[in-house]
């Protein structure tokens, strides 16, 4: 069964607006993930974070964990056109085990 | 990250032929690579974990001699889907982790191959 669980499941969205994705999880966690995905395109990967962080930035992007709650959220700041893609969250259970992709959030951003 | 490469980007082919997808790490040696499938607009299902120099491990319910891999060199990864119908048609995405390079399980993705069988 699927592991992460990200909502909403579409965003459309203003240039310059902040995007905020969220990704629920079911099971103990060491990190996750976050991966982008182009339409027809492979995924390429954003940002990590383990279960001992509860925040880390990368550019536009900050990601929370909350390991309590088992929830991860994704802002992208001042959003553009280019921004348009799928975004994943994916769990790692042990560090070195297969990762396991929630269902996407579609983001749209228009001009 | 590391660079991984599939070929072919798509593929159009008959009911009952068999169609081989490769996978390649272009700047790392890779013991373990994954086979993912992605039908449109959904999630990526993990297929198999490809080892080098021994078989593959399969998720439940994906048959083994229906998706054939074959991980023959540290860069290389094969994913052959034998006697295909239309049902197997969908996104084939392969990626290497970066586990033993960094340390850390980030995994790099292959473009992707587009399977449509007719």
């Amino acid at each position: 069964s699927q592991q992460g669980e990200e909502d909403p499941q579409a965003l459309s969205i203003q240039e310059g607006e902040n995007a905020t994705m969220n990704c629920s999880y079911k099971t103990s966690i060491n990190n996750l993930q976050w991966y982008r995905q182009n339409s027809g395109r492979g995924l390429v990967h954003l940002i990590l974070i383990r279960s001992n962080e509860r925040e880390k930035h990368s550019g536009r992007l900050r990601v929370t964990l909350d390991t309590s709650k088992k929830s991860s959220s994704l802002l992208i700041t001042a959003s553009r056109a280019a921004d348009t893609a799928s975004y994943f969250c994916a769990t790692d259970a042990s560090g070195y085990s297969t990762l396991t992709f929630g269902k996407g959030t579609m983001l749209l951003v228009s001009p | 990250g590391a660079v991984v490469s599939q070929h072919p980007s798509r593929v159009i082919c008959k009911s009952g032929t068999s169609v081989k997808i490769e996978c390649r790490s272009l700047d790392f040696q890779a013991t373990t690579m994954f086979w993912y499938r992605q039908f449109p607009k959904q999630s990526l299902m993990l297929m198999a974990t490809s080892n080098e120099g021994s078989k593959a491990t399969y998720e439940q319910g994906v048959e083994k001699d229906k998706f054939l891999i074959n991980h023959a060199s540290l860069t290389l990864s094969t994913l052959t889907v034998t006697s295909a119908h239309p049902e197997d048609s969908s996104f084939y995405i392969c990626s290497v982790s970066s586990l033993g390079r960094t340390g850390y399980n980030e995994q790099f993705f292959g473009p992707g191959t587009r399977l449509t069988v007719l």
